[in-house]
């Protein structure tokens, strides 16, 4: 069983919409959790970071940790055609240095 | 700042030749790593380094060896190529310690062929 998994989907939308994007994790020492945005041929960028559990806003996005279900979550809200990437999620433990990425959703707006 | 750069861009092996990728970075990040990115897998670690001279593996290390004599500098080399290393190759760095580490800055990539 893979430590992080999650929905490779693709996920397609229309514009406005509010987007739902979910990974579930089995290690329980995880302590970090991240949302990373990767374009068609580049490399992924960090889009938020949550640390132990609870909800963290940034503009449209909110991120969600709840580490008793083991299952983050990555809300988009007024989905832009911009939004369209690839979505990973990932995790890292405070007494480690590995980072264990999911495996991807890749999301498209229409408009 | 280039922040991290990555050559060659594209390249094309034949089975059992070896190669290196190189990776840089002018950040004077001291945590250094190399994933490799499969259609439906994700992003798997192959190995990294939280400092000059000290490297570990990661999840898919086997055929992969690395080195980092410099802060700056993190080459990866495939020792005798094969098929199933087909694959984008991504180099990232980030400010040491467990605390920063989360915060990833990839380079461009590389997509190594093996035929």
């Amino acid at each position: 069983q893979k430590e992080v998994e999650q929905d490779p989907g693709p996920l397609s939308v229309p514009e406005g919409a509010i987007v739902s994007l979910n990974c579930t994790y089995s290690n329980s020492a995880f302590q970090y959790f991240m949302w990373y945005r990767q374009y068609s041929r580049k490399g992924p960028e960090l889009l938020m970071y949550t640390y132990s559990s609870g909800n963290k806003e940034d503009g449209r996005f909110t991120a969600q940790v709840d580490k008793s279900s083991k299952y983050i979550s990555l809300f988009i809200r007024d989905s832009q055609p911009s939004d369209s990437a690839t979505y990973l999620c990932a995790m890292m433990a405070s007494s480690a240095s590995k980072i264990i990425f999911g495996s991807g959703t890749r999301l498209s707006i229409r408009p | 700042n280039a922040g991290v750069t990555q050559t060659p861009k594209f390249q094309v092996l034949k089975t059992g030749q070896s190669m290196t990728l190189q990776c840089a970075q002018d950040m004077n990040h001291e945590y250094m790593s190399w994933y490799r990115q499969d259609p439906g897998m994700g992003l798997r670690l192959i190995h990294y380094s939280v400092g000059a001279g000290i490297t570990d593996q990661g999840e898919v290390p086997n055929g992969y060896n690395v080195s980092r004599s410099t802060t700056e500098d993190f080459p990866l080399r495939l020792l005798s190529a094969a098929p199933s290393q087909t694959s984008v190759y991504f180099c990232a760095s980030s400010y040491g310690g467990a605390d920063r580490a989360y915060e990833q800055y990839f380079g461009p990539g590389t997509r190594l062929t093996v035929t």
